[in-house]
């Protein structure tokens, strides 16, 4: 069974500081990997996608990937209440179909 | 303009009915799905087109029966709702590129309710 993993949360940050969200994949053939935002009852939106080792910066938010260890993460720097969501991490072995983790609550406190 | 949309929004019904959901993607897109979101908000493909070619089925009850007439529109029909089926129904579709990188839009999703 492939499978993405993340610690559901919630997660609970101060307003100003770094949220770091974490993700674990089981297929070393997974490829390429998606971090989506979800706010509570609405559709996933794409934040980035990174399929090199190393770190992938777009405005806040940097994506981490380290193949060796199957491991995954999303840093957003300076966090806002409006980043208060469900984060959803997802990976893809190639080809159309991607796997997502369970998702993690992060709750940013102004 | 609403990239991919989703028709009903709510749907509310007894069980053993039967329901579709329809999609549409006005984004020129090549390849379509369905995904099941569960009340752990855990979110599952079920089925993918491309270019009505259906190319991914998981292991899905065979009560759902998906349909693609056209590669912009890609329908969900479910025979003899049962409770289990309450959820909500993503559609979403991307566009194949040489890279492997095919980044999925979502729809709305459609708030599926069995009683």
């Amino acid at each position: 069974q492939k499978e993405v993993e993340q610690n559901s949360g919630p997660l609970s940050v101060p307003e100003g500081a770094i949220a770091s969200l974490n993700c674990t994949y089981s297929d070393r053939g997974s490829q390429s990997f998606f971090w989506y935002r979800q706010y509570s009852g609405k559709s996933p939106e794409l934040i980035m996608f990174i399929y090199s080792n190393g770190d992938k910066e777009d405005g806040r938010f940097t994506a981490q990937l380290n193949k060796a260890s199957q491991y995954v993460s999303l840093l957003i720097r300076d966090s806002q209440p409006s980043d208060s969501a469900t984060y959803l991490c997802a990976s893809s072995g190639g080809g159309n179909k991607l796997v997502f983790g369970a998702g993690t609550i992060l709750r940013v406190k102004s | 303009d609403t990239a991919v949309s989703q028709t009903p929004k709510y749907l509310v019904t007894q069980m053993g009915n039967d329901k579709s959901i329809k999609c549409e993607q006005n984004l020129g897109h090549d390849t379509m799905y369905w995904y099941k979101q569960d009340s752990k908000k855990f979110l599952k493909i079920m089925f993918s087109y491309n270019n009505k070619e259906l190319i991914i089925n998981e292991t899905v009850p065979n009560r759902f029966s998906p349909k693609s007439p056209d590669k912009a529109h890609l329908n969900l029909h479910i025979n003899s709702l049962e409770l289990g089926d309450s959820a909500v129904y993503f559609c979403a579709s991307s566009q194949t590129t040489s890279g492997g990188l095919e980044t999925q839009y979502f729809g709305p999703g459609t708030r599926l309710l069995v009683l």
